[in-house]
């Protein structure tokens, strides 16, 4: 079984620039989620979907990030303009069952630097 | 406020020891509790799961346990290998809500020959 996709592994950018990240995730799993993870700290949620819905959006900062969902699938979560504490690991997680015992299967993340 | 908290922050073992890596939440009403393993560089990867009515769970050399009562958690590592480097995060479930999942921290275990 394939496991979650993420694109790219690294990116370099320079503030004010922007930047998107892209994932796929199991197939089948219906909730898909993204986490900042910043160095020595546990991933923080940003956004959850169920299939192409938004469920929890709360600590996504709406004036510079934006994701989506398109049919369900894959994701792709943006970022315009990047300030320099955006550097961190975008981890994409999805899951086959999302509440109770639902595991979450990670993707290696996508390692932001912000110069 | 729903919270979870792990210790130590990090730990350094020499290989083939044991050690024991802490986590407490206040998370409640409780579903369940997930140990995460992450390598450097990697997503990380379910360990193991604890829900209300179990109180030992192992896999391999780790070993999982539960106090509901007191809201503790414990993973207990034996005779460590290098490859069991790595962070530890330990992850509550609330019961309810959408965004019911409450992230530790983690602990950053290294193990040294």
């Amino acid at each position: 079984e394939a496991g979650v996709a993420q694109s790219p592994r690294y990116k370099i950018i320079e503030k004010r620039q922007s930047v998107a990240f892209w994932c796929n995730p199991i197939s089948g799993h219906a909730t898909l989620y993204w986490y900042q993870q910043i160095l020595g700290q546990g991933p923080k949620l940003l956004i959850q979907f169920q299939n192409n819905g938004v469920v929890d959006d709360s600590q996504l900062p709406k004036d510079r990030f934006s994701a989506e969902r398109l049919k369900g699938v894959d994701s792709t979560l943006k970022i315009q303009p990047a300030k320099l504490e955006d550097s961190a690991v975008y981890l994409c997680a999805s899951s086959l069952i999302p509440q109770n015992t639902g595991e979450l299967f990670f993707g290696e993340g996508s390692r932001l630097t912000v110069l | 406020k729903n919270q979870v908290e792990q210790s130590p922050q990090s730990l350094i073992i020499l290989e083939g020891k044991n050690c024991t890596l802490q986590c407490n939440y206040t998370v409640s009403p409780f579903s369940n509790l997930r140990w995460y393993k992450q390598d450097t560089g990697r997503g990380p990867v379910s360990l193991t799961i604890m829900t209300f009515s179990e109180n030992t769970k192992s896999n391999g050399r780790y070993t999982a346990t539960l106090d509901a009562d007191t809201k503790q958690s414990s993973l207990h590592i034996t005779a460590s290998q290098l490859s069991d480097s790595a962070s530890y995060i330990c992850v509550v479930r609330h019961q309810t809500g959408a965004n019911n999942l409450f992230f530790g921290t983690g602990t950053r275990l290294t193990v040294i020959p």
